[in-house]
């Protein structure tokens, strides 16, 4: 079965520009996840979809970032405008189901804001 | 809210030493908890997890028990390989799988 996919990999930016991460969950996963990874830290939960429902978003900064699960399968992630804070892995993970269960994990999208 | 405080590495241990990596949580209701490691260069992965108080996780050697009285998780191995190098998350999750909360992680470098 195949994993979750993310790309970009590797993204390089200046402060104040956007950019856009996208997510491929698993195949059937109703469960997404985004979470901010710092350097040395563990991973912060930003967003998590239930289908394409938003059922926690309390620790997504409103005023800059933003997430689409359309038709409950891919997900973006854009940060417009972006800060030199925001440098970090973005993780996307997916679960079969909303409630206790395994999270599979991506790969990451190493951001880097110069 | 919810909070994770592990242990703060890095652990060096030479291979076939005994590991305890501690983990503490705050909590309410009756959260879910979880182990995750990551090894070098590759994504986050579940180790173990435990759904309720007593109960034991168990994992490629690793355990870990949920104890409610003292909110601890610890993981522990008996004997560590090299290949058990890696940083480990200790992980809570709400009463019906939300709010995941991570900690900082603990690096753990096993030398032959």
């Amino acid at each position: 079965e195949a994993g979750v996919a993310q790309s970009p990999r590797y993204k390089i930016i200046e402060k104040r520009q956007s950019v856009a991460f996208w997510c491929n969950p698993i195949s059937g996963h109703a469960t997404l996840y985004w979470y901010q990874q710092i350097l040395g830290q563990g991973p912060k939960l930003l967003i998590q979809f239930q289908n394409n429902g938003v059922v926690d978003d309390s620790q997504l900064p409103k005023d800059r970032f933003s997430a689409e699960r359309l038709k409950g399968v891919d997900s973006t992630l854009k940060i417009q405008p972006a800060k030199l804070e925001d440098s970090a892995v973005y993780l996307c993970a997916s679960s079969l189901e909303r409630e206790i269960t395994e999270q599979y994990f991506g790969p990451g999208t190493r951001l880097t804001v110069t | 809210g919810n909070s994770v405080t592990q242990m703060e590495g890095p652990v060096t241990l030479s291979e076939e030493a005994f590991l305890t990596i501690n983990c503490t949580y705050t909590a309410t209701g009756y959260p879910s908890l979880f182990w995750y490691v990551q090894y070098p260069g590759e994504g986050l992965q579940l180790l173990l997890k435990a759904t309720k108080a007593d109960d034991k996780g168990s994992n490629k050697g690793f355990e870990a028990t949920y104890r409610k009285e003292t909110t601890s998780f610890h993981l522990e191995k008996g004997s560590v390989q090299v290949s058990d190098s890696a940083v480990y998350f200790c992980a809570l999750s709400g009463n019906y799988g939300q709010n995941f909360v991570f900690g900082p992680g603990t690096r753990l470098s096993v030398l032959p």
